[in-house]
């Protein structure tokens, strides 16, 4: 879907250091959310938010933080990164019936 | 209990033919059932959903089947294409704005 990209779209990064991620919507989604997926596990809920400034954990928090500022933004922040958080990360807009992703973006943490 | 587990991981059809993708699910609060596809290099995208009111639902080729009572529903992609090939993940939800995936399953489709 357009109406959401993602940047960047690929990252390499250093274990310990701090990365952040961008989504940005056209859309105006109230429901923003980040997941990751890896082989063998599907989609991941990392977290979600209801509004501006409004966010709640999802399955797999721990180590990601994000922000909310304008409907259009949703910054996901890992604090440190770790080996275990390579992955590719999604964020979608919409709701429980539909839910439209960004292209994704393919981090690795070496 | 919330967790989808989904079948196959993976699964090869020859064109023409019917591909079946079986999910399980426990917790009965769930009342809304999507199948997602996914293309490489792209997010998933919407395919079909059904809610547990109804025991099918067909969009051109592709079929849901619900059985409440096993906790169950499969995906089934008639007239099997190439261009079917892709990954396909069934969720589901409890109204809650959160969706609870399947692992997914790839599904390659030989010409």
């Amino acid at each position: 879907d357009a109406g959401i990209t993602q940047s960047p779209r690929h990252k390499v990064t250093e274990t310990g250091t701090p990365v952040t991620l961008r989504c940005h919507q056209t859309e105006n989604h109230r429901y923003m959310y980040w997941y990751r997926q890896d082989p063998g596990h599907g989609l991941r809920l990392i977290h979600y938010s209801y509004g501006v400034k409004d966010t709640d954990k999802g399955e797999v928090s721990d180590g990601y933080s994000v922000s909310r500022s304008k409907t259009e933004d949703f910054l996901l922040t890992l604090e440190s990164a770790t080996s275990s958080q390579t992955s590719v990360y999604f964020c979608a807009g919409g709701n429980t019936y539909e839910q439209y992703f960004g292209p994704g973006t393919r981090l690795t943490v070496t | 209990q919330q967790q989808v587990k989904q079948s196959p991981q993976s699964l090869i059809v020859q064109k023409g033919g019917i591909s079946i993708i079986n999910c399980a699910y426990e917790n009965t609060a769930f009342d809304y059932f999507p199948w997602y596809q996914q293309f490489p290099g792209k997010g998933p995208a919407l395919l079909i959903a059904i809610r547990p009111d109804v025991s099918e639902k067909k969009e051109g080729r592709f079929t849901i089947s619900f059985n409440k009572s096993a906790k169950q529903f499969s995906l089934h992609i008639m007239d099997s294409q190439p261009g079917d090939s892709a990954t396909y993940f069934c969720a589901a939800s409890k109204s809650n704005y959160q969706l609870i995936w399947g692992a997914g399953t790839k599904l390659i489709i030989k010409p």
